[in-house]
């Protein structure tokens, strides 16, 4: 298994209030994923990283904020947290587009 | 706009038969592709890929077909047995890039 560890696991906040969660790897793998799932949507990206300070936008990116300032760790911020961002997130790390590893998940419910 | 697509939100699948779950995709720059399948409460872990230059893909009982004219994939699973019962996840990559683009899933019940 890939050595990717999620917290929290499970959240529950209220609206209004900010909220991080943070990925940690072991493995040293140069990219860096945060996906939301929802019913329906599948799995989509809101933010990636290439490497230490470098991070990018994915197309559902509006109210987070990412921070990579070391190789393992890649933190995902909601500002102020709102009801649609209820859902529930994983990390994901590749060194490529030929593999993507995922974490377990945290599942987050605003209030 | 999705450029990756499972039409099929769900299949079901008597125990011992064949699963066929579907996918297709507009971008033509996609040259590798992966399945995933998902249980409830736990990460989604891959499964089987292939690469454009190739039409087949077999591991066990999971093989993938691809139809570049067509941009279509396929995911057989033969036989079919209860444990394959999960949300299957279809993505697609472009080396030329850094990101892969997910299927919403098909849910899948294999019947015992």
């Amino acid at each position: 298994d890939a050595g990717i560890t999620q917290s929290p696991r499970h959240k529950v906040t209220e609206t209004g209030t900010p909220v991080t969660l943070r990925c940690h790897q072991t493995e040293n793998h140069r990219y860096m994923y945060w996906y939301r799932q929802d019913p329906g949507h599948g799995l989509r990206l809101i933010h990636y990283s290439y490497g230490v300070k470098d991070t990018d936008k994915g197309e559902v990116s509006d109210g987070y904020s990412v921070s990579r300032s070391k190789t393992e760790d890649f933190l995902l911020t909601l500002e102020s947290a709102t009801s649609s961002q209820t859902s529930v997130y994983f990390c994901a790390i590749s060194q490529g587009v030929r593999e993507l590893f995922f974490g377990e998940g945290s599942r987050l419910t605003v209030l | 706009d999705q450029q990756v697509k499972q039409n099929s939100p769900s299949l079901s699948v008597q125990e011992g038969r064949i699963s066929i779950l579907n996918c297709d995709y507009t971008n033509s720059m996609f040259d590798y592709f992966l399945w995933y399948k998902k249980y409830p409460a736990e990460g989604p872990t891959f499964l089987i890929s292939i690469s454009s230059i190739k039409d087949k893909n077999e591991d066990g009982r999971f093989t993938v077909f691809l139809n570049k004219s067509a941009k279509h994939l396929s995911l057989h699973i033969v036989p079919s047995q209860p444990g394959d019962s999960a949300v299957y996840f279809c993505a697609a990559s472009a080396n030329s890039g850094n990101q892969f683009y997910f299927g919403t899933g098909t849910s899948l019940t294999v019947i015992p």
